[in-house]
């Protein structure tokens, strides 16, 4: 298993365009999160989704949306891109059900670099 | 508000000297505290958890309710070592707060 996958890796938007980026889970886990990592902070929760279902939603305006497909990958959509929304996205997944020792160990990908210019 | 407080940013400290890296918490319940490690172009990853109170690569943390406080530390530090920490909490898993990371490096 290649862990947890995001894509892409990097992309620049402009200014009020709208973004999609994508996470798909570790084989088995059914829940994905999605955090934003501005440079110099820590992650800063953005959404948790189990079995399609939104558990979590962190303090980010309703441009930022996701969705969890079937096949337990989720995607991250910011609208009306503004500058202060480039960052680093990376994307967690774990499996709550806790089949795993630690049910709260969360797996994270590499992230998605977003500029925005 | 629930908040993880990180005071050092950065912090540097010899080979085989002790460490401690700092972590202050404030939330209203009982949350579960862990620290994340991110080492030099590789992932975030899960380093331990106070729950589990075990001693993982030589660290270990002890959640102190009445401080709110969970430092991070190992007696002897290796270059190995050197990474970003991150304390994070969570309430029932549906939602992590992270700090704002301690960048530890280990002089050899």
């Amino acid at each position: 298993d290649a862990g947890v996958t995001q894509s892409p890796t990097h992309l620049i938007k402009t200014r009020g365009q709208h973004v999609t980026l994508r996470c798909s889970p570790i084989s088995g886990h059914k829940s994905v999160s999605w955090y934003q990592q501005v440079l110099g902070q820590g992650p800063q929760f953005i959404f948790q989704y189990y079995e399609k279902e939104e558990r979590g939603r962190g303090n980010f305006p309703d441009r930022f949306s996701a969705r969890q497909f079937p096949n337990y990958s989720s995607e991250l959509n910011v609208n009306a891109l503004l500058l202060g929304d480039s960052a680093l996205y990376l994307c967690a997944s774990s499996d709550l059900i806790g089949r795993l020792r630690d049910p709260y160990e969360q797996y994270f990908g590499p992230g998605t670099r977003l500029t925005v210019t | 508000a629930q908040r993880v407080t990180q005071p050092e940013k950065l912090l540097s400290v010899f080979k085989g000297a002790p460490v401690e890296l700092k972590c202050n918490y404030s939330y209203s319940g009982s949350p579960e505290l862990f620290w994340y490690v991110q080492y030099s172009r590789q992932r975030l990853q899960l380093l331990l958890r106070h729950i589990s109170r075990e001693s993982i690569k030589g660290f270990t943390a002890d959640l102190n309710k009445g401080e709110t406080s969970f430092h991070l530390k190992k007696p002897f530090a290796q270059e190995e070592d050197s990474a970003m920490y991150y304390c994070a909490l969570t309430n029932t898993g549906n939602q992590f707060y992270f700090g704002t990371g301690t960048s530890l490096t280990v002089i050899p």
